[in-house]
């Protein structure tokens, strides 16, 4: 069964820094890949995705992500984060028919300092 | 397009109730999915639906829980009779045809008391 993993639980960084958050997932095949932000009292927003193709791939808001099949990993980075950046941000992995039936990780809480 | 409708925004009720959730999906979205939202277990699915067919419901915690999708426009979730444990924010989310992504509702908070 596919699974994700986002090791950091928290994250804490300054306004104007840059940021990664980190995500492994487990697959067999060729996954589908998303990243999703939560803000408080609010449902998932989709950031980008990755089927296939350029392993680099642009979202909005600024963020991007890198499909590294060999480390099973597809990491989220902006350059430099804005406090508005400040929120909860889940990796998830597609199964199913076109990959539409989703496992997400178990989230990481991004804060941001002023 | 006005996105993923869910009612209610948020439901107390006593144990031993029935408790009804309710999603809109976002018209031309073929697939709607069902996930459970807690600090404990985080995102889980519950069930999931194509063209108003239940394709795989092996999330549904016990019989207590049941989904329908009577029509393209409409879904359900039932809890009966509720638990304590069922709290939780309750999500519904559509999907057109693969590879695309989810678009979520803002979910229901359910509390059980």
């Amino acid at each position: 069964a596919q699974s994700v993993t986002q090791p950091d639980i928290h994250i804490t960084v300054s306004e104007g820094a840059s940021l990664e958050l980190r995500c492994n997932y487990s697959y067999g095949a060729t996954p589908y890949l998303f990243w999703y932000v939560q803000s408080p009292g609010q449902g998932l927003q989709l950031l980008l995705k990755y089927f296939s193709g350029d392993t680099l791939v642009q979202g909005i808001k600024g963020f991007e992500a890198e499909f590294k099949r060999s480390q099973s990993s597809f990491n989220l980075r902006k350059p430099s984060v804005h406090w508005s950046d400040a929120a909860e941000y889940f990796c998830a992995v597609g199964e199913g028919g076109g990959g539409n039936k989703l496992t997400f990780g178990t989230g990481t809480q991004l804060k941001v300092e002023l | 397009d006005a996105g993923v409708i869910q009612s209610p925004r948020h439901e107390v009720t006593e144990m031993g109730q029935e408790v009804t959730l309710r999603c809109k999906p976002i018209s031309g979205h073929d697939y709607l999915f069902w996930y459970r939202q807690t600090m404990m277990r985080g995102l889980e699915l519950l069930i999931y639906f194509n063209n108003n067919v239940p394709i795989d419901d092996s999330g549904m915690p016990e019989d207590r829980f049941s989904a329908k999708m009577p029509n393209a426009s409409f879904s359900t979730l039932k809890i009966q009779p509720s638990e304590p444990r069922d709290s939780a924010v309750y999500f519904c989310a559509t999907a057109r045809a693969p590879p695309y992504g989810y678009t979520f509702g803002s979910g229901t908070r359910l509390t059980v008391v």
